[in-house]
């Protein structure tokens, strides 16, 4: 048990490019979870897939947002077009059924 | 809407001293509670976890108070030590259906040694 990867940990990108981070789950773990967490705040529910499907989705998550899952084990989060209210640290987290909610190290994103 | 309220914001307390933080939940489908813990850089790591057929769990240093009829739950740190020094996040979720945390705002604890 590895616990749940994240990649890149840290990007600083301008703003108006595209940024891609990666999740790697607890194997087993069917259901993923995306957050996104700014300074002095919890981190706020984006959205989350049981498998390869994607159940749920937050009003945070703009169209500039998309997340994936395609094989039901890793999950890329992309956010085209970046602006300096997407920095902050996005957490992804995973689970089976009846278990603890694992989350990742986190990947932080600065736009400048 | 913030479904889930937590106090205070930032907690100083000296080694020894028993910090306590509080949470409020609305929903009433909520009915698992757990508090993670996260410090600087990291990830939230789960601490201690409630349900609501419970009054009290206690693991370790950490104990959680429930009140149902509230909608109340605590987290008790006894005999705190320096290294309990971070954010403590509460979270309230249902435990069937999505199973999607909703977090508290977090609060910030610092233990003087």
């Amino acid at each position: 048990d590895t616990g749940v990867s994240q990649d890149p940990r840290h990007k600083i990108t301008k703003r108006g490019q595209n940024v891609t981070f990666r999740c790697d789950p607890i194997s087993e773990h069917n259901r993923l979870y995306w957050y996104r967490q700014t300074l002095g705040q919890g981190p706020e529910f984006l959205t989350y897939f049981q498998n390869e499907a994607q159940l749920e989705k937050s009003r945070l998550l703009s169209d500039r947002f998309s997340a994936e899952r395609p094989k039901g084990s890793f999950s890329t989060l992309e956010i085209q077009r970046t602006e300096q209210g997407d920095s902050a640290m996005y957490l992804c987290a995973s689970t089976k059924p009846g278990n603890t909610i694992y989350f990742g190290e986190g990947s932080w994103l600065t736009v400048v | 809407q913030q479904q889930v309220k937590q106090s205070p914001q930032s907690l100083i307390v000296q080694k020894g001293g028993i910090p306590i933080i509080n949470c409020a939940y609305e929903n009433t489908a909520f009915d698992y509670f757990p508090w993670y813990q996260q410090f600087p850089g990291k990830g939230p790591a789960l601490l201690i976890a409630i349900r609501p057929d419970v009054s009290e769990k206690k693991e370790g240093r950490f104990t959680i108070s429930f009140n149902k009829s509230a909608k109340q739950f605590s987290l008790h740190i006894m005999d705190s030590q320096p290294g309990d020094s971070a954010t403590y996040f509460c979270a309230a979720l249902p435990s069937g259906g999505s199973y999607i945390p909703t977090f508290g705002r977090g609060t910030s604890l610092i233990v003087h040694p």
